[in-house]
């Protein structure tokens, strides 16, 4: 079954203290892997896609990467305004159960303290 | 900007009162998701158009229906709302190529609509 899992659950860093959220999946012929940040309250707000193994991709204090197993989101020197829950998401072969529709993670909860 | 909005914002229903929620999108995509979402929970798809393709997930209640009428409009009917369905309720939309492999496929999200039922 096609699974994705991100960890930790939660994280709570200072200002500035860099660290990295991890989504691991388990999917055959992986289409895509999507990164998003969710706000209390509102809808999940597109960051990232990637496509193959290797690959990475940057926004301003947000790094992501991925490889066959699982993606990281490496944050360096965090603000308080970065504080949400970041979802991973995947995308399967649409020959799948799933039709190729995403399969998102719980999401992480980033609080970020001053 | 292009957008997907979704109206109420905040919607409070009664307990078997049907309910119907809406979203409209200008970023003439032609697949439009809803999503269900409970707290701390990741979202659940209930069902998905692919243009007027109507795609319904296996465990999806009865109690959910959807409608169309166009590009630009999505609608989500609850029958007969029960406590369990309380949550909020996610719009997305992507655009998806007719060549079988999708080199865009990411979703943009509405800002959703948090329903209460009483």
């Amino acid at each position: 079954e096609d699974q994705v899992t991100q960890s930790p659950e939660a994280l709570r860093l200072q200002e500035g203290e860099s660290s990295s959220l991890n989504c691991s999946y388990t999917v055959s012929g992986l289409r895509g892997l999507f990164w998003y940040r969710q706000d209390p309250g509102k809808g999940p707000e597109f960051l990232f896609t990637l496509y193959s193994a290797g690959e990475e991709k940057e926004k301003e204090r947000l790094k992501a990467t991925l490889t066959k197993k699982e993606s990281f989101l490496h944050i360096t020197a965090p603000k308080p305004e970065d504080s949400a829950t970041y979802l991973c998401a995947v995308q399967p072969p649409p020959w799948g159960g799933s039709q190729g529709n995403l399969i998102f993670g719980k999401g992480t909860k980033l609080s970020v303290k001053p | 900007d292009a957008m997907v909005i979704q109206n109420p914002r905040y919607q409070v229903t009664q307990f078997g009162k049907p309910v119907t929620l809406s979203c409209s999108q200008t970023l003439n995509h032609n697949v439009m998701y809803w999503y269900q979402q409970k707290s701390s929970q990741a979202p659940k798809l209930l069902f998905h158009y692919y243009d007027k393709d109507f795609n319904n997930e296996a465990d999806t209640p009865d109690n959910f229906q959807s409608r169309r009428p166009n590009t630009s409009f999505c609608f989500l009917d609850i029958r007969s709302p029960g406590l369990g369905d309380a949550a909020m309720y996610l719009c997305a939309t992507s655009i998806v190529g007719t060549s079988g492999f999708v080199p865009l496929y990411e979703q943009y999200f509405g800002p959703g609509t948090r329903l209460t039922v009483t």
